[in-house]
């Protein structure tokens, strides 16, 4: 049972375009959380924002959730061959016992 | 520092063989989780441990067994596996458990990629 679903599935820029993926979800959440994740290695935690939060920044990155639509977006600005990765929402509901439930993902790919 | 810690990163069964993957973390953590990630499914949640001699089933505990050793390790074990269970299994850490009403920011390890012919 996903929460999160990314938006879209891949998505391929060039150095120093912008990117911006999208996270959709169901059910009432406490807080939401980005991923990230390079090639054969595990996620790493980018950023959180609270469901009494609107927009997050944090460094090149920043982070807007919509909890009328039950939806996140995740801007990275100036991107770099290094952000290629896959980004991953993550939602922590506010009636179950607060596990993280993770969305597909979304591939990103930077060209130099 | 470490951080997290998989072993093995590679394996290689056969079905009705079992084998236990091993976790570590070394940053203090009460909660620790295991999940596994197949391609267009995420990260799906096995099995968690809020605390020391606790554990919890997640999504998809069938096939699976875990030990939470003591703070620092959290092992998980198939039986009997089955080509289904052909994944990338990841353990992760928190300092917080899921019942926390706060914020709960995972620390991921390295990932076991586990194929069962």
């Amino acid at each position: 049972s996903q929460q999160g679903e990314e938006d879209p599935q891949a998505l391929s820029i060039q150095e120093g375009e912008n990117a911006t993926m999208n996270c959709s979800y169901k059910t009432s959440i406490n807080n939401l959380q980005w991923y990230r994740q390079n090639s054969g290695r595990g996620l790493v935690h980018l950023i959180l924002i609270r469901s009494n939060e609107r927009e997050k920044h944090s460094g090149r990155l920043r982070v807007t959730l919509d909890t009328s639509k039950k939806s996140s977006s995740l801007l990275i600005t100036a991107s770099r061959a290094a952000d290629t990765a896959s980004y991953f929402c993550a939602t922590r509901g506010s009636s179950n016992t607060g596990k993280l439930i993770f969305g597909q993902g979304t591939t990103l790919q930077v060209k130099p | 520092n470490a951080g997290v810690t998989q072993t093995p990163k590679f394996q290689v069964l056969k079905t009705g063989q079992s084998m236990t993957l091993q976790c570590a973390q070394d940053m203090n953590h009460n909660s620790m989780y295991w999940y596994r990630q197949d391609p267009g499914m995420g990260l799906r949640l096995i099995y968690y441990s809020a605390s020391e001699g606790t554990t919890d089933k997640g999504e998809v505990p069938n096939g699976y067994n875990v030990s939470r050793l003591n703070k620092r390790e959290f092992s998980l074990r198939l039986e009997s596996a089955a080509p289904s269970q052909t994944s990338v299994y990841f353990c992760a850490s928190s300092n917080r458990g899921p019942e926390h009403s706060g914020a709960n920011v995972l620390t991921f390890g390295a990932g076991s990629r586990l194929t069962v012919l």
